[in-house]
């Protein structure tokens, strides 16, 4: 258990609709980042946050967004949902903001797009 | 890009050790060497990290050639619960996002 918890852990949703996953960090952690992993894809950075501000971008669509909150825990909000956007949804948690710390990964969420 | 070049996949027999390489002839002075592992499909897990010297843990033993260009992921007595995609990334030490290539897939075999 790496103490990075996620929900929900299944979502099953349809086309155009919007969608919240939620991420809670390792005690003590101030970072936190949010990769999208598809079959044919691998595990692809989306997004990191630390203390509450966003410090790194990757290969997030427009139509996704993130946000850390004060508490900490972090949310990724996925809208206008295309069958491509089925995928496995990680969120991590490092101590400081620095990449190079060890990022510890929460359970994921499995999204599917019907 | 991955930094980092490995092979597709490996198999080992139980109770073995498994050495998983790991190229990365670009790797710059202030670049970390990071491996994780996901089984199935769980969450990816730290396994160990180094800069330049060899590194130990509870779980592996981490080999780091002199010019950096290259590492070695050992499990010393692999079972069946390493089976898993082994991640090697190299992470600069500041800001940076982190970058996984498709791993290598070890298959432990009874």
């Amino acid at each position: 258990d790496s103490g990075v918890t996620q929900t929900p852990k299944h979502l099953i949703t349809a086309t155009g609709q919007r969608v919240t996953l939620r991420c809670s960090p390792r005690s003590g952690d101030l970072s936190v980042y949010w990769y999208q992993q598809s079959l044919d894809q691998g595990l692809q950075f989306l997004i990191q946050y630390y203390n509450g501000e966003e410090r790194a971008k990757g290969n997030i669509l427009e139509r996704f967004s993130a946000q850390q909150f004060p508490d900490l825990h972090s949310e990724l909000n996925l809208s206008s949902l295309e069958l491509g956007d089925s995928a496995l949804y990680f969120c991590a948690s490092s101590a400081r903001v620095r990449s190079s710390d060890t990022q510890y990964f929460g359970p994921g969420t499995r999204l599917t797009v019907l | 890009d991955a930094k980092t070049t490995q092979p597709t996949s490996m198999d080992c027999a139980e109770g073995r050790a498994a050495n998983l390489p790991c190229n990365h002839s670009t790797i710059s002075g202030n670049e970390y060497v990071y491996w994780y592992r996901q089984i199935h499909s769980q969450g990816p897990q730290y396994i160990i990290h180094g800069l330049k010297n060899n590194e130990t843990n509870e779980m592996a033993s981490l080999i780091i050639t002199e010019d950096r260009k290259s590492s070695t992921l050992i499990l010393p007595h692999a079972t069946l619960r390493d089976t898993a995609v082994y991640y090697c990334i190299v992470i600069q030490t500041s800001y940076d996002k982190v970058i996984f290539g498709p791993g290598t897939s070890l298959s432990v075999i009874p």
